[in-house]
Order: structure tokens, then sequence, then C-alpha cells
């Protein structure tokens, strides 16, 4: 029973060739993530939106966009895919705002490949 | 800068010795989170810690909170193949924002 699903789980995309990632939840959270992971590296937040609210982090690279349609889905889109945006991209929900102990629930990742 | 720095970044024991894993910090937070992550997984809670002093134990896990709340350990004894996997631990820096500590890869091996 998934609650948090990820797709795809792999990505290959060419240098420069935009590339969108998704992310769906069954929970009905309020607040979804986007983090990225480089390998043997602590997940980066990107950015996160508190229900419609979206709020980027100030060294997210304008590269990097997302989309929230709804409660369940939230999309990722990196215009120009460089060779350093390999890496995991993780989404996460919550239900209310981390600061009140909230618990992250993570899908499984999409581990993105640039050629 | 690293607002959460952990230790050991990397260990490989042999089943059923015993470790601990630290989280530090500089800064005060007002909860700490440890989460375990295996490869091509996301992270998983394990536990969060929210009182000064605090222990909390997760059956053969047992996670202390700092005193001064700027620090957490996580003890493991009996180590199993199991607990192989990243452990990483996150606290609050805003309403909204978690940050992850660098993460301590463990390795168990049989």
């Amino acid at each position: 029973d998934a609650m948090v699903i990820q797709n795809p789980r792999y990505q290959v995309t060419q240098f420069g060739k935009p590339v969108t990632l998704s992310c769906s939840q069954t929970l009905n959270h309020n607040v979804m993530y986007w983090y990225q992971q480089k390998s043997s590296q602590a997940p980066k937040l990107l950015f996160h939106y508190y229900d419609k609210d979206f709020n980027n982090e100030a060294d997210t690279p304008d590269n990097f966009q997302s989309r929230r349609p709804n409660t369940s889905f939230c999309f990722l889109d990196i215009r120009s895919p460089g060779l350093g945006d390999a890496a995991m991209y993780l989404c996460a929900t919550s239900v209310r705002k981390v600061a009140l102990n909230e618990k992250l629930f993570f899908g499984s990742g999409t581990q993105l490949s640039v050629l | 800068t690293q607002l959460l720095e952990q230790s050991p970044q990397f260990l490989s024991i042999q089943e059923g010795e015993n470790l601990t894993v630290y989280c530090n910090s500089s800064s005060v937070f007002s909860s700490l989170q440890w989460y375990r992550q295996e490869p091509g997984e996301g992270p998983v809670l394990l536990v969060t810690v929210v009182t000064g002093g605090e222990v909390k134990k997760l059956k053969r896990l047992t996670f202390q909170f700092g005193d001064a709340r700027k620090d957490s350990s996580l003890h493991i004894t009996a180590a199993q193949p199991g607990d192989t996997g990243l452990y990483l631990c996150a606290g609050p820096l805003s309403a909204s924002k978690i940050i992850f500590g660098s993460g301590t890869r463990l390795s168990i091996r049989p």
C-alpha cells in the first residue's frame, strides 16, 4: 500500500533536455516537498508546498521548477538538466508544518541520470 | 556550513557487535529525528526526540537527545545485517523546513 509514489524510479535524460518527475500521495497531506540527494550526501530541500502556497529555497537553481495541480500530485520540472543535476530526487509529505514534530513520509525516489 | 554533523561517516562492524553513532550541532533544536534509508529507497522515520535528556528505545535501538538539545545519539545493541543502511538525523530549521545531517553509512557483516 504505497502512500507516496514516485515515477519513474529511474530516469535517463540528455544534457539540456527538459525532464519532469512526478509524485503522488494517497495520504491527503497538506505539505509536499522535493529533496535532491547526491551520492553519500544528505537530502537537500529544493522547495515545498503548504497546500497551494509554494516556497522556494533561496539556493535552488532557477533551472528547477515545481507544480502542484491538486492535493495529490506534485511535479518537479528540470528545464535544462546539467551533469551536476544527476541525483536521487525524493518527494515527501507531512500532515502539517515540520516545526510541529511532524513525520516526513518519503517516496522511493527517482534516480536521475544525465548523459 | 553543515548544521548537523554526523559521525562516523562510515561504519562497518560484525554481526552481534554494539555501536553508537552521533549527531551534533552548535545550534539548539526543538526536536531531532532519526531516519534510516536503504539503498534505492526513501528515508523512513525511526524516532522523534523532543525533550532534552530524553531516551527512547525501539527494540535494539536506543536514541538519546542531549540535555542542551544540541546533539543526539543512536546506539544499536547486537547489530544484525538488517540494520544496514544510511542513518540520517534531522531537525526543524524553520516552520516548514527540516534539515538533514550528513549521514552515517552502516554496514553489518554476517
